[in-house]
């Protein structure tokens, strides 16, 4: 059964500092995989979606990266801002059917 | 505006009772998904549907009953079945099954009196 590990659970980093999140999957064999931003109390926005024959995708300061072969993936935030402050979560599509599976979540706090 | 809207935003449900969480959206998607977030913990797929008329349990269904009678609108039956229904839920909708982004609601956090 596949699943999804996101490290670190927390982070907190001064203002203008680059980052990388982390997520690693069990199962290589996925559709696509995305990540996401929860605000605290609200829904998922969408930051980035990798089809599984993509190394890479880029969204202004945020570049998402997949190494399917060894079941990981990698969330770069360039000069963070205390707006980027939130939980950010990593799922795997694995087939047609379009579930996802998500991991537990990284909670970032970037201080000013 | 284009969107999907989840209501109510908060609702208390009291012992043996069955309550209905609302989702609707206006993206023309065909898929609809209901998840469960847990504090600190993942989203947990409860109920998905590709096709009006049509859906499919997830990884948690037990105590949980939907409906697909239009494409617009997936509601979710928390019945009293449930047994621990505290919990944020989470509608999202795709355009087709395996397709490209999920779009999220704003969510329904559901407590117990």
């Amino acid at each position: 059964k596949q699943e999804v590990t996101q490290i670190p659970a927390a982070l907190s980093v001064p203002e203008g500092e680059n980052l990388v999140l982390n997520c690693s999957f069990t199962d290589s064999a996925i559709y696509n995989l995305q990540w996401f931003r929860q605000d605290p109390g609200k829904g998922l926005t969408s930051l980035l979606l990798i089809q599984s024959s993509q190394r890479e995708q880029t969204s202004g300061r945020l570049n998402a990266s997949l190494d399917k072969s060894s079941g990981r993936s990698t969330l770069y935030i360039a000069a963070s801002q205390p707006g980027d402050s939130a939980t950010y979560l990593c799922a795997v599509n694995e087939g047609s059917q379009g579930n996802l599976i998500f991991g537990k979540g990284t909670k970032l706090s970037v201080k000013p | 505006d284009g969107g999907i809207t989840q209501s109510p935003k908060y609702l208390f449900r009291k012992e043996g009772q069955n309550v209905t969480l609302s989702c609707e959206q206006n993206l023309n998607h065909d898929a609809m998904y209901w998840y469960r977030q847990d504090p600190g913990q993942g989203l947990r797929l409860i109920y998905y549907s590709h096709i009006v008329n049509d859906f499919q349990k997830g990884d948690i269904a037990e105590g949980y009953s939907v409906s697909r009678e239009k494409k617009e609108s997936f509601p979710l039956t928390v019945t009293s079945a449930q047994k621990n229904p505290t919990a944020f839920y989470l509608c999202a909708s795709m355009k087709g099954q395996g397709e490209g982004t999920q779009y999220f609601g704003p969510g329904t956090r559901l407590l117990v009196l």
